[in-house]
């Protein structure tokens, strides 16, 4: 069946350096890739997206990029603060779609 | 501000009782979603809804049931609660209009934390 794969399921980072998160997706029909994040005690909330005509998008700090032949995706966090620290969950789905499916989480912990 | 809201927000609860969960949104979206999370697991999908007359199976549906009273409302229930049925449950909606592009963001409600003993 459908299937997302996320790893690492927990990444600790020193405030200021990167951190990336890597995904794959099984179901070649997926052209939209949404990333979420989740503080403690809070709802996910979508914080960047991707669609499959574009290879990379960037929005200050944050990055992601898809390379379709691999059905691969990474989020990447630039100069991370304290506040990013946050689970994070990838997730795939395609135009019309009715499901999303949704990667396991990163737990990602920025020590000052 | 538009939202989508869940009640009860924590829930204990003991093997063998009915419970409903309960959801509301004022976005105005046709889709809705009842998700469960536990450690590890991510989100997965219960069951998910298009409009009033439809409802769909999610990939664990098993031991839940649904009920679309209304486009704003959407309830889960445990027929028979379960101890391994313990985890975080989230409601979402999303929309597929001119404003979504034809992609499928989600908006989750607060989460019902729900544990049977």
């Amino acid at each position: 069946g459908e299937n997302v794969e996320q790893h690492p399921s927990t990444l600790s980072v020193q405030e200021g350096d990167s951190a990336v998160i890597k995904c794959t997706y099984s179901d070649s029909a997926s052209n939209y890739f949404p990333w979420y994040k989740q503080e403690l005690g809070k709802r996910p909330q979508l914080i960047i997206d991707i669609r499959s005509n574009v290879g990379e998008k960037k929005d200050q700090r944050i990055a992601v990029t898809l390379n379709k032949t691999a059905k691969h995706f990474s989020l990447h966090i630039t100069e991370t603060q304290p506040e990013d620290s946050a689970v994070y969950f990838c997730a795939a789905s395609h135009t019309g779609g009715f499901k999303t499916i949704f990667g396991a989480g990163t737990r990602l912990f920025v020590k000052a | 501000d538009a939202d989508v809201t869940q009640t009860p927000r924590n829930r204990i609860t003991k093997t063998g009782k009915r419970i409903m969960l309960e959801c509301s949104q004022t976005k105005g979206h046709d889709r809705m979603y009842w998700y469960r999370q536990d450690p590890g697991l991510g989100l997965r999908l219960i069951y998910y809804s298009f409009d009033v007359k439809d409802i769909n199976k999610g990939e664990i549906s098993d031991g839940y049931s649904v009920s679309r009273q209304a486009q704003a409302k959407f309830s889960l229930s445990l027929e028979s609660a379960i101890p391994n049925q313990t985890a975080l449950y989230f409601c979402a909606t999303s929309v597929l209009g001119a404003d979504s592009g034809g992609y499928n963001e989600q908006f989750f409600g607060p989460g019902t934390r729900l544990t049977v003993l």
